[in-house]
């Protein structure tokens, strides 16, 4: 099993631009979640899905959007990127809330 | 939700037993504790969860007391590959993203 794959690994961006970052789980999960990791500051809840066709905003999710058309995939979007958002992104998934979450590798996104 | 408290460091050596501590006065009744482990450029991998008393399992030990208002992470006999940042976390299925990591307890095990 792959478990929770993200893509990109890295990527970098001029302020302005936009992306969407992809999350796959292949384990059947209901929940799926995007954090961001910046130094000192541990993982913020960006938003959060409880099932396919659901979203929710977590603790900072300014700037950012999300869908979840599928089970399997949590999409989050940046439509104008600054260099606040300059961070890691990780995405995990769940087969309940807080039981378990499984972490993908992480997305290094700089903007410049 | 109930908020947690855990040092932000600590040193070991390879071959030692290491307990982390972690405090949660205002845990709810149906809050369970559970405990991540982060590798640099990785992100956290679940460890252990546990409710009252003591769980184990093949890389570490979870011991609760009666009060539940604190937890101790085990890891028995260290190596370098231990290594990482440790999460403590108190919630339950109701707290639905509500549950926040904190910064953690950075362990630094020297050989």
């Amino acid at each position: 099993n792959a478990g929770v794959t993200q893509t990109p690994k890295f990527r970098v961006l001029k302020t302005g631009q936009s992306m969407t970052l992809l999350c796959a789980q292949d384990m059947n999960h209901e929940y799926m979640y995007w954090y961001r990791q910046d130094p000192g500051m541990g993982l913020r809840l960006i938003h959060y899905s409880v099932g396919e066709g659901t979203t929710a905003k977590g603790e900072v999710p300014d700037g950012y959007n999300v869908s979840r058309l599928k089970k399997q995939n949590f999409l989050l979007g940046l439509e104008s990127a600054a260099p606040s958002q300059t961070s890691v992104y990780f995405c995990a998934s769940s087969r309940q809330d807080f039981y378990g979450y499984t972490f993908g590798s992480g997305t290094r996104l700089t903007v410049v | 939700l109930a908020k947690t408290t855990q040092p932000i460091s600590m040193d070991s050596y390879e071959g030692q037993e290491v307990n982390i501590t972690c405090s949660h006065n205002n845990i709810a009744t149906n809050d369970y504790i559970t405990w991540y482990q982060q590798f640099p450029s990785q992100g956290p991998r679940f460890i252990i969860q546990g409710y009252k008393t003591k769980v184990t399992n093949e890389v570490a030990s979870l011991f609760i007391p009666a009060d539940r208002k604190s937890s101790t992470l085990s890891l028995p006999r260290v190596s370098l590959s231990d290594t990482a940042v440790y999460y403590c976390l108190v919630g339950a299925s109701s707290n639905t993203g509500k549950l926040i990591f904190g910064q953690g307890t950075t362990l630094q095990v020297k050989p």
